[in-house]
């Protein structure tokens, strides 16, 4: 799988909107990118995925380059509930082989007050 | 998402006895499921995957001996800690693969070893 580049931590204003970027510029075009975020103590919790469109859900949404070399996931209305651990991986979806999941060390979301 | 439930969520053992913890796919059928551990300020490690009827794939450096696996129906995988010893303590995951690729995780389970 392509490896992947997070900034380690980012703040973002309780209210304003949390965009997080990534980089994967060794992507392959069979491999989507994929978002979790881990809360402390928690298991992760799936987020998004996206092939080469963008993509949105109830959580977020997540805009991916032309060239798929980079993404930025983004939290419209981060509360401070949002704050985590956020990890972007690009991994080929679907078959046995295909889905394990490598984590970097992804980006920590601190939202304050 | 659909939901996998993992059991205990935290236990503290003596060194040398063994601990098993228990990760369920309560809503779906995981044909695969797939465990990591997570030592403290670090990322999500994969240990080894394992497939419904068959045996485990570790990862290197994971012993199997030691991390035993069993994943014997497509909603149950049971990873065991052998005579645990305080280096064993960490944090464990469980992940579960439904049909459509996407990856659902367990709440985890810390492991203290005295």
């Amino acid at each position: 799988d392509a490896k992947t580049t997070q900034p380690t931590s980012m703040d973002c204003a309780e209210g304003r909107a949390a965009n997080l970027p990534c980089n994967h510029s060794t992507i392959s075009g069979n491999e989507y990118v994929y978002w979790y975020r881990q809360i402390h103590s928690q298991g992760p919790q799936y987020i998004i995925h996206g092939l080469k469109n963008n993509e949105t859900n109830e959580m977020a949404s997540l805009i991916i380059t032309e060239d798929r070399k980079s993404s930025t996931l983004i939290l419209p209305h981060a509360t401070l509930r949002d704050t985590a651990v956020y990890y972007c991986i690009v991994r080929v979806s679907g078959g046995n082989a295909g889905n394990m999941l490598t984590f970097g060390g992804g980006t920590r979301l601190m939202v304050k007050p | 998402g659909a939901v996998v439930s993992q059991h205990p969520s935290w236990v503290i053992c003596k060194s040398g006895t063994s601990v098993k913890i228990e990760c369920r796919s309560l809503d779906f059928q995981a044909t695969t499921m797939f465990w990591y551990r997570q030592f403290p300020k670090q990322s999500l490690m994969l240990m080894a995957t394992s497939n419904e009827g068959s045996k485990a794939t570790y990862e290197q450096g994971v012993e199997k001996d030691k991390f035993l696996i069993n994943h014997a129906s497509l909603t149950l995988s049971t990873l065991t800690v052998t005579s645990a010893h305080p280096e064993d303590s960490s944090f464990y995951i469980c992940g579960g693969a439904s049909n459509t690729g996407e990856l659902f995780f367990g709440e985890g389970s810390r492991l203290t070893v005295l």
